[in-house]
C-alpha cells in the first residue's frame, strides 16, 4: 500500500518556467490538500479539494493552480515560477475531512533560481 | 479564524526523562486537535488526535496528549524519552465547518540526548 505518492522528489526551475507537481493516493480518500513548508513557518495550505472535480483556495493560493480530474490525483501547477516559491511542497489526503488525520506524501523540494 | 502556537522552537531532554512539547490553540467552535511528527526528508506522520471524550489521548510510540479546554492547550507528552524520538513535531487544529482544513503550528524540534 503506497499511500500518498508525490512526483518529482526534487526540481530546480528558472524564474518564469512552469511545472506541475503530481500527487497520487491509493486510499480512496475524498479530501486532498497541497501545503508548502518553509523554515520556521510550519505548513501553509495552498489549495484543497473535497472531492473529484472540486477545488478551493487555501491560505496562500496566489501563483498556483490545481486540478482534481480523478479522485486519486491532485495536481499542483506553477504557471510562472518565482524565487518566492522555493519551498518544500507536501500533498496530503484524508478520508472524512474534519475528524480524520492527514496522510502525507514525502514532499517535493523545489528551488526557483 | 483558527490558529496554533508552539511557543518553543526547540526542546532538549535527556534520554529516559519525561518530555513535554507545548501547544496552544485558538478557534471559534469546538476544536479538533492533532499531533504530527516529521523525520528528516519525510512527510508528516500522524501521532494522535483529540476529537471528543476523554481529555487524555494516547497515540503512537508511547506518546500522549492532554486536552485542556480552559487553558486552550494540547501538550504532547511522553514519560520516558528515547533518542529515536528526536524529530520535528507539529500541532494542528481544525473545526468541523471548514472542510478539514488544518492549521499548523510552526513546529518544535525535539532533541533527545543519550
Amino acid at each position: 500500500n503506497a499511500g500518498v505518492t508525490q512526483t518529482p522528489k526534487f526540481r530546480v526551475l528558472k524564474t518564469g518556467q512552469s511545472m506541475t507537481l503530481l500527487c497520487a493516493q491509493d486510499m480512496n480518500h475524498e479530501y486532498m490538500y497541497w501545503y508548502r513548508q518553509d523554515p520556521g513557518m510550519g505548513l501553509r495550505l495552498i489549495h484543497y479539494s473535497v472531492g473529484e472535480g472540486t477545488t478551493a483556495k487555501g491560505e496562500v493560493p496566489d501563483g498556483y493552480n490545481v486540478s482534481r480530474l480523478k479522485k486519486q490525483n491532485f495536481l499542483l501547477g506553477l504557471e510562472s515560477a518565482a524565487p518566492s516559491q522555493t519551498s518544500v511542497y507536501f500533498c496530503a489526503s484524508s478520508s472524512q475531512g474534519w475528524n480524520s488525520p492527514l496522510h502525507f506524501g514525502n514532499g517535493t523540494r523545489l528551488t526557483v533560481t | 479564524a483558527q490558529s496554533v502556537a508552539q511557543p518553543e522552537d526547540q526542546v532538549n531532554v535527556a534520554e529516559g526523562n519525561p518530555l513535554t512539547v507545548k501547544c496552544t490553540y485558538s478557534v471559534s467552535g469546538n476544536p479538533y486537535l492533532f499531533w504530527y511528527v516529521q523525520y528528516p526528508n519525510r512527510g508528516l506522520q500522524f501521532l494522535l488526535k483529540y476529537i471528543t471524550g476523554d481529555n487524555l489521548v494516547k497515540g503512537s510510540y508511547g506518546f500522549e496528549a492532554e486536552f485542556n479546554k480552559s487553558q486552550t492547550s494540547f501538550h504532547l507528552k511522553k514519560p520516558s524519552a528515547l533518542v529515536s524520538d528526536s524529530a520535528l513535531y507539529f500541532c494542528a487544529v481544525m473545526v468541523n465547518t471548514n472542510a478539514g482544513k488544518s492549521t499548523f503550528g510552526d513546529g518544535t524540534t525535539l532533541t533527545v540526548k543519550p
